[in-house]
């Protein structure tokens, strides 16, 4: 079982939707969570950052961790054409500089 | 821009050959991480270092090794290139636990 899953899509969807991307994972000693945009052919961007479980907003983002479940989310509202991007999870132990481990990314087309 | 800076973004090599990749960190951080992103494994963990010590290694081949200098900036070196060496390698820096990546290199090996 990979530490990290993450469903590929890929997922379109039209503009002003409401998206909802999702990772599962295994390691229980996972305590930092991140998402990460990523435009093609360029660097990971960090859109959101949680430490240990709850929510956290930023704008049309939102991010949730639930832990006993191992499951996150990342909401994205009113989405636009400029969100289409593939969006990787990330998370990492209770060090804090520690390794980020990924998973493989969800490719989105917000359709206009 | 995340501030981290990598050099070359782009290099056509042939098998056999060695190249090195150079990575800059954000003004201050003094960890930097090397990840490879290939299609089909995603982005994976090669090797960290933090203020010139190696810190973390991941599923670093034996043909890659890196270094961090004085001034903080890094450098991954690649040799004995195979086919399958192509891929996108990333650098990230950090100070805390979020990290900042690179625009890339863009390896091709032919």
């Amino acid at each position: 079982q990979k530490e990290v899953e993450q469903d590929p899509g890929p997922l379109s969807v039209p503009e002003g939707a409401i998206v909802s991307l999702n990772c599962t994972y295994s390691n229980s000693a996972f305590q930092y969570f991140m998402w990460y945009r990523q435009y093609s052919r360029k660097g990971p961007e960090l859109l959101m950052y949680t430490y240990s479980s709850g929510n956290k907003e930023d704008g049309r983002f939102t991010a949730q961790v639930d832990k006993s479940s191992k499951y996150i989310s990342l909401f994205i509202r009113d989405s636009q054409p400029s969100d289409s991007a593939t969006y990787l999870c990330a998370m990492s132990g209770e060090g804090g500089s520690e390794k980020l481990v990924f998973g493989k990314g969800t490719k989105l087309t917000v359709n206009p | 821009d995340s501030g981290v800076t990598q050099t070359p973004k782009h290099l056509i090599t042939a098998t056999g050959q060695r190249v090195t990749l150079r990575c800059s960190p954000r003004s201050g951080d003094l960890s930097v991480y090397w990840y490879q992103q290939s299609l089909d494994q995603g982005l994976q963990f090669l090797i960290q270092y933090y203020n010139g010590e190696e810190r973390a290694k991941g599923n670093i081949l034996e043909r890659f090794s890196a270094q961090q200098f004085p001034d903080l900036h890094s450098e991954l070196n690649l040799s004995s290139l195979e086919l399958g060496d192509s891929a996108l390698y990333f650098c990230a820096s950090s100070k805390q636990e979020t990290q900042y990546f690179g625009p890339g290199t863009r390896l091709l090996v032919l």
